[in-house]
């Protein structure tokens, strides 16, 4: 069982869609952490979420961390070729100081 | 890019051989990561490094030793590998070891146990 589950695990769309990719957990996250990773490529963080609630931007990327701190979730607006990847949420759950990483959602948006 | 040279790249070997894997840095980062990445899982961590000679377990470490003798270098071995360690290793490093810290990841070591 992954500490970290993430929803949908693979998603197909059309260029100019919008999406939402779901990190949900039993645990409270101190922070949480979200990557994408490329073919042949190590991940690369693109945001971290502290506070419960708080929502970050990034461009056409918004990232929401939960009231409980227990999920966050990334939605795409407007998606383009270049978002295709793997993203991965990632974090410290509060009881340990181990790092996990979830189960990741495969993105891939058509031209 | 963080400066992080993963070697081999690709590897393929047999069961029951010793293979080591080697992590390289020139950031002078204090914390040094293994991860295996398989379908289905994420990346999941082996073990990690805290400073020269100081490591300790991650969730998935049965069959995995690691060493760190100089700041720069972090060594996955193997002693036996099994069919079951074949998967994409990831070795990353940060700062501190802290939640919020972002981890910079090197490229993988695919490596295949036959």
């Amino acid at each position: 069982t992954q500490l970290l589950e993430q929803s949908p695990q693979f998603l197909s769309i059309q260029e100019g869609e919008n999406l939402t990719v779901y990190c949900n957990s039993s645990s409270v996250f101190s922070s949480l952490q979200w990557y994408r990773q490329e073919p042949g490529e190590g991940p690369v963080l693109l945001v971290t979420v502290v506070t419960g609630g708080e929502v970050k931007k990034l461009k056409r990327l918004t990232f929401q961390f939960g009231d409980a701190r227990k999920d966050s979730s990334l939605h795409i607006t407007a998606a383009q070729p270049g978002d295709t990847g793997l993203y991965l949420c990632a974090g410290s759950p509060n009881t340990g100081n181990q790092f996990y990483f979830g189960t990741g959602t495969s993105l891939t948006v058509i031209p | 890019d963080a400066g992080i040279t993963q070697s081999p790249r690709h590897k393929v070997t047999e069961t029951g051989t010793p293979v080591t894997l080697r992590c390289h840095q020139t950031e002078n980062h204090r914390y040094m990561y293994w991860y295996r990445q398989d379908p289905g899982h994420g990346l999941r961590l082996i073990h990690y490094s805290y400073g020269v000679k100081d490591t300790d377990k991650g969730e998935v470490s049965d069959g995995y030793s690691v060493s760190r003798s100089k700041t720069e270098d972090f060594l996955l071995t193997l002693e036996s590998a099994t069919s079951s360690q074949t998967s994409v290793y990831f070795c990353a490093i940060s700062v501190t070891g802290g939640n919020n810290q972002p981890q910079h990841f090197g490229d993988g070591t695919r490596l295949s146990i036959l």
